[in-house]
């Protein structure tokens, strides 16, 4: 089976850096996705990670490491419109994803 | 820009009714994928479809669950004889090459059986 955990929510201010973590354990890992889901609409892509590292794309950037079962996104100069989910989704073979829980990130000012 | 699309974006139906929910994916893309969100929970996976066949299905799909590619353009979601439980918000995805790629979600149908 597969486990991914992340924390529920999170709360951070305005122009900040925040850091959401993903745990997971499962067989046959190929990689890693961060989705985006404001509320009532349709996950976005954010990033996708199959190597270790880090992955930078703008204000988002995305860790990865294999052996850890870990991964983290980032979000810096944190803007209100990032109010939203963030989900970790685990891609193992040519299975479809399976998604976290979700974390809902509130961005105050 | 190309993007999945479904109808209807909501639809209440009294409990033991059929319903169809409709998705038009992108339109190269040849992986099709329903999920659905009961409210404050996970998106959870229903179904992937791929060469004109169920390639997967969660223990979620049960016999009361089908899927049809009825012509080039449509994939769609029947639910026979709904139940409350059934009360979701389901998400048509398509993606080009399969769970390594970028799926692409629909703005999901809000599904409100009564």
């Amino acid at each position: 089976g597969q486990n991914i955990d992340q924390p529920t929510e999170m709360t951070a201010t305005e122009g900040a850096i925040v850091q959401i973590n993903c745990t997971y354990q499962t067989s046959g890992f190929n990689g890693l996705f961060w989705y985006q889901q404001h509320a009532g609409e349709a996950p976005t892509f954010l990033s996708y990670n199959v190597l270790d590292g880090l992955e930078e794309k703008g204000r988002f950037s995305s860790f990865l490491s294999r052996s850890k079962g870990y991964s983290y996104l980032l979000l810096k100069e944190l803007q209100m419109k990032d109010s939203a989910s963030y989900l970790c989704a685990v891609s193992r073979g040519n299975t479809p994803l399976v998604f976290g829980k979700g974390t809902r990130l509130s961005v105050i000012a | 820009e190309p993007e999945v699309t479904q109808t209807p974006s909501h639809q209440v139906t009294q409990m033991g009714q059929e319903v169809i929910l409709r998705c038009v994916p992108i339109s190269n893309h040849l992986y099709f994928y329903w999920y659905r969100q009961i409210l404050g929970q996970k998106v959870e996976f229903l179904v992937s479809f791929y060469n004109n066949e169920i390639s997967e299905k969660s223990e979620i799909f049960d016999d009361q669950f089908s899927v049809e590619r009825p012509d080039g353009s449509n994939f769609t979601l029947k639910i026979r004889s709904t139940k409350l439980e059934d009360s979701a918000m389901y998400f048509c995805a398509s993606s080009d090459a399969g769970s390594n790629t970028e799926a692409f979600f629909g703005q999901g149908t809000r599904l409100t059986v009564v």
